[in-house]
């Protein structure tokens, strides 16, 4: 159990174009999903916070609009990255945690995302 | 502010020795402590957690932590390290809202 998948796992675009990453829990009930970044050979980096039903919060130096998080539903929440840049490029991780267990958050296997 | 710092960068071990991921943490109130690992390319995966109970911990893939609140560390270790375990290991401290806080992280590298 405890499974949460992220799609796509790679992701190549344009500067200026959006990209869109899913971030599902399969067999639970996420009432709480996390997203963090990553840069290549250093720690994670907490994004924002997404409760199913409210809006995002994002910590700071985090700028909203230009990462747009949805969570639609008890199972899925989105990160939008929006005109993005080559600066932008980064593994993202999202992170769950609901019904199965609320000590422990459960981590999708991440997304590449690389902006030419 | 709750917060973890590993002091190592790189452990770089013989396989078969024992292998030691040095964590210590500061927090107010009770610490909630983790340890994830991550390979290449991938998430991070769940090795064990300290939230309250007996100060040795035992988790996944043979590997287990201590607990010491009077030196404020949370250490992993394996008794005998297999070149598999070669990876990036994180140790991290939850807050109140169920935040995560991560070290910054120490590359294992178990040759043969």
């Amino acid at each position: 159990g405890a499974v949460v998948s992220q799609h796509p796992s790679r992701v190549i675009c344009k500067s200026g174009t959006s990209v869109k990453i899913e971030c599902r829990s399969l067999d639970f009930q996420a009432t709480t999903m996390f997203w963090y970044r990553q840069f290549p050979k250093q720690s994670l980096m907490l994004m924002a916070t997404s409760n199913e039903g409210s809006k995002a919060t994002y910590e700071q130096g985090v700028e909203k609009d230009k990462f747009l998080i949805n969570h639609a539903s008890l199972t899925l929440s989105t990160l939008t990255v929006t005109s993005a840049h080559p600066e932008d490029s980064s593994f993202y991780i999202c992170s769950a945690y609901g019904t199965l267990s609320y000590n422990e958050q459960f981590f999708g296997p991440g997304t590449r995302l690389t902006v030419l | 502010a709750q917060s973890v710092a590993q002091p190592e960068d790189q452990v770089n071990v013989a396989e078969g020795n024992p292998l030691t991921v040095k964590c210590t943490y500061s927090v107010s109130g009770n610490p909630y402590l983790f340890w994830y690992v991550q390979y290449p390319n991938r998430g991070l995966q769940f090795l064990l957690k300290y939230i309250t109970g007996d100060n040795l911990v035992k988790g996944s893939y043979g590997f287990e932590a201590e607990f010491n609140k009077s030196q404020t560390s949370f250490h992993l270790k394996k008794p005998s390290a297999l070149v598999s375990d070669s990876a990036l290991y994180f140790c991290a401290v939850r807050d109140n809202d169920y935040k995560l806080s991560f070290g910054a992280g120490t590359t294992v590298t178990v040759r043969a």
